[in-house]
């Protein structure tokens, strides 16, 4: 399967820890994107690479939560000190070519429950 | 950043035509329409998209209407897989990378 993977699928927490997820995307994608979804909403948007630079951060993207993707290959979203309200889905896409009419890959998301 | 409204849910029954609306009356002239799916618990995943002219692909047709105000994705016939969340996106050239998910339209396909 050559889709964009995420691990873990499911992290069960306390609050006050930090946990990380990994994305792999699409070996030939340049972009990279990260999402969240919480229950009954549709994804919002986090933060964006090209290659290997973070060219835009939402606002919901607290000093909590820290990107990167080293060499513009995978991808890793951190959250310190979480908090219940970080509970949701965090998707991961890739794609290349224009940006008006590129296609997000999806990933299947790492479900994050904050106890 | 342009919005899109959708309703919040519409029902089919299978094997029968849907049409799902989509109204973005701020879109800009450079601006193209998404459409993308989620079924449950997976990511959304690309469905069709278009700028002026209607849109066929294996998986459905996008009719834009001539002053792009609005569109409709139709499914030409409606099987249980297609059950999720329909979202319609807009996303601009010029380099602008944000793309923004409204609430999208959850479709119930009855057997």
């Amino acid at each position: 399967d050559t889709g964009v993977s995420q691990d873990p699928r499911h992290k069960i927490t306390k609050r006050g820890q930090n946990v990380t997820f990994r994305c792999d995307p699409i070996s030939e994608h340049n972009r990279l994107y990260w999402y969240r979804q919480t229950l009954g909403q549709g994804p919002e948007f986090l933060t964006y690479f090209q290659n290997e630079a973070q060219l835009e951060k939402s606002r919901l993207l607290s000093d909590r939560f820290s990107a990167e993707r080293p060499k513009g290959s995978f991808s890793t979203l951190e959250i310190q000190r979480t908090e219940q309200g970080d509970s949701a889905m965090y998707l991961c896409a890739s794609t290349s070519g224009e940006v008006s009419t590129d296609t997000q890959y999806f990933g299947p998301g790492t479900r994050l429950t904050v106890l | 950043d342009a919005k899109t409204t959708q309703p919040n849910s519409m029902e089919s029954n299978e094997e029968e035509p849907v049409h799902l609306p989509c109204n973005h009356s701020t879109i800009s002239g450079t601006d193209y329409i998404h459409w993308y799916r989620q079924l449950p618990s997976q990511g959304p995943e690309y469905v069709i998209h278009g700028l002026t002219s209607n849109v066929n692909n294996r998986m459905a047709s996008l009719a834009i209407a001539e002053d792009r105000k609005s569109s409709t994705l139709i499914l030409h016939r409606a099987t249980l897989r297609d059950a999720a969340v329909y979202y319609c996106i807009l996303r601009p050239s010029g380099g602008y990378q944000k793309v923004t998910f409204g609430i999208g339209t959850k479709l119930q396909v009855i057997p």
